[in-house]
């Protein structure tokens, strides 16, 4: 069976970091690309950032571009969300997926939520 | 790609067809185009991919169709269970991989 476990989410002040991590088990982690997506009452779900399996190629939402880096570590099966200079309009719950190669997310963890408050 | 959905909200009653629509402001490449479903406190369900394949235990009453710039989900006949908030997403060639901003199908 296929597991994606998110930790790692907070409450955290405008300008402040934190680190997503998300575990995964019941698959070979190493060969599928992965994600981050998020879910926000107001814009409902949007694709964050995803990189492929040997982590040579990473893309990122406009909007998160030079704060956010997607990372993963392969021989940890893990997958990792660095969030830099956080906005209030950051906050959202923070799912990791996986496309298992059929052009959609099949794959999802139960989420980690990201509160950006002061 | 922007993608739009249509209605905000579907008000029908348990045994009712439900119709829902995604429109892509250009063609969404290969059909990759799918649909989730998403209930509160659970992660997103997916339920068709590639515009009309359904996914893995998604039951027969929901079909997708539709090419192009224009998707439709359609439930046959509404469960309790199917009362929840869904979403179109295009996985073209390149990111973002928008999604559209979501339909209530409530009782």
């Amino acid at each position: 069976e296929v597991r994606l476990v998110e930790s790692g989410g907070g409450l955290v002040q405008p300008g402040g970091s934190l680190r997503l991590s998300c575990v995964g088990s019941g698959f070979t982690f190493s060969n599928y690309w992965m994600c981050w997506l998020r879910l926000t009452p107001g814009k409902g779900l949007e694709w964050v950032a995803n990189i492929n399996t040997d982590a040579s190629e990473t893309s990122y939402l406009d909007s998160v571009k030079g704060r956010f880096s997607i990372f993963r570590d392969n021989t940890e099966n893990s997958l990792y969300l660095q969030m830099d200079s956080l906005r209030a309009e950051d906050t959202a719950l923070y799912f990791c997926a996986r496309d298992p190669y059929i052009k959609a997310f099949q794959d999802w963890g139960q989420g980690t939520l990201v509160t950006v408050s002061s | 790609i922007v993608l739009t959905q249509s209605p905000g909200t579907l008000s029908l009653s348990p045994g009712e067809r439900a119709t829902l629509s995604c429109r892509a402001s250009q063609t969404v490449t290969s059909n990759f185009l799918a649909w989730y479903q998403l209930k509160a406190g659970q992660a997103p369900r997916l339920l068709i991919y590639g515009a009309s394949s359904r996914a893995t235990g998604t039951p027969d009453r929901f079909s997708g169709s539709g090419s192009g710039t224009d998707f439709t989900l359609t439930i046959s006949r509404l469960e309790p269970e199917d009362f929840a908030v869904y979403y179109c997403q295009q996985f073209g060639s390149s990111p973002p991989y928008s999604f559209g901003g979501g339909t209530k199908v409530e009782i």
